[in-house]
């Protein structure tokens, strides 16, 4: 295991709605990702973090907004949650200069209704 | 055009044959290539990386790699039904980006 774990594991909530998904890693490694994950777009990133308060947007950032304010912790909030942020949404760690590895929690399961 | 290509499948393959699958990407900079391989309600988990052209083996799985062709393939040996999973290929493109296919089916009928 790489040491990450995410929670709530599973989630239904309101449309517009804040959601708060946390992922904690015990690896001490500097870059965390947010994936989101579905059908027929694989897996797209939402926000990175490369240090403590030191984060970038990905290619499906509209809608959502991270932080990092502990080295072992990645929040990622839905403002206001809609149907189409209805997903599967993966934490990962690793990565940087070198292109190393990168891998995955276990996932966030969000269902918006 | 997206960045990672795959054939979504499903590909199916009987138990103990090859199976082959198949990726192509866009940037001529990418510098890493990853295979993952994720069962249903699972997360993905590394199966193997590749940095240099030719094969890599790791047991009953080979990735091989073509920068000039730009793809990247995965092969699966003496294939078993525990082998049936989504497969995705990744790549990345820098030190922070990386890019993922759609994924292949693969289904090892016994």
């Amino acid at each position: 295991d790489a040491g990450i774990t995410q929670s709530p594991r599973h989630k239904v909530t309101e449309t517009g709605t804040p959601v708060t998904l946390r992922c904690h890693q015990t690896e001490n490694h500097r870059y965390m990702y947010w994936y989101r994950q579905d059908p027929g777009h694989g897996l797209r990133l939402i926000h990175y973090s490369y240090g403590v308060k030191d984060t970038d947007k990905g290619e499906v950032s509209d809608g959502y907004s991270v932080s990092r304010s502990k080295t072992e912790d990645f929040l990622l909030t839905l403002e206001s949650a809609t149907s189409s942020q209805t997903s599967v949404y993966f934490c990962a760690i690793g990565g940087g200069t070198g292109g190393n590895t990168i891998y995955f929690g276990e996932g966030s399961w969000l269902t918006v209704v | 055009q997206k960045e990672v290509e795959q054939n979504s499948g499903p590909l199916s393959v009987p138990e103990g044959a090859i199976a082959s699958l198949n990726c192509t990407y866009s940037d001529r900079g990418s510098q890493s290539f990853f295979w993952y391989r994720q069962y249903s309600g699972k997360s993905p988990e590394l199966i193997m990386f590749i940095y240099s052209n030719g094969d890599k083996e790791d047991g009953r799985f080979t990735a091989q790699l073509n920068k000039a062709s730009q793809y990247v393939s995965l092969l699966i040996r003496d294939s078993q039904p525990s082998d049936s999973a989504t497969y995705l290929c990744a790549v990345n493109v820098s030190g922070n980006q990386f890019y993922f296919g759609t994924g292949t089916s693969l289904t090892v009928i016994p």
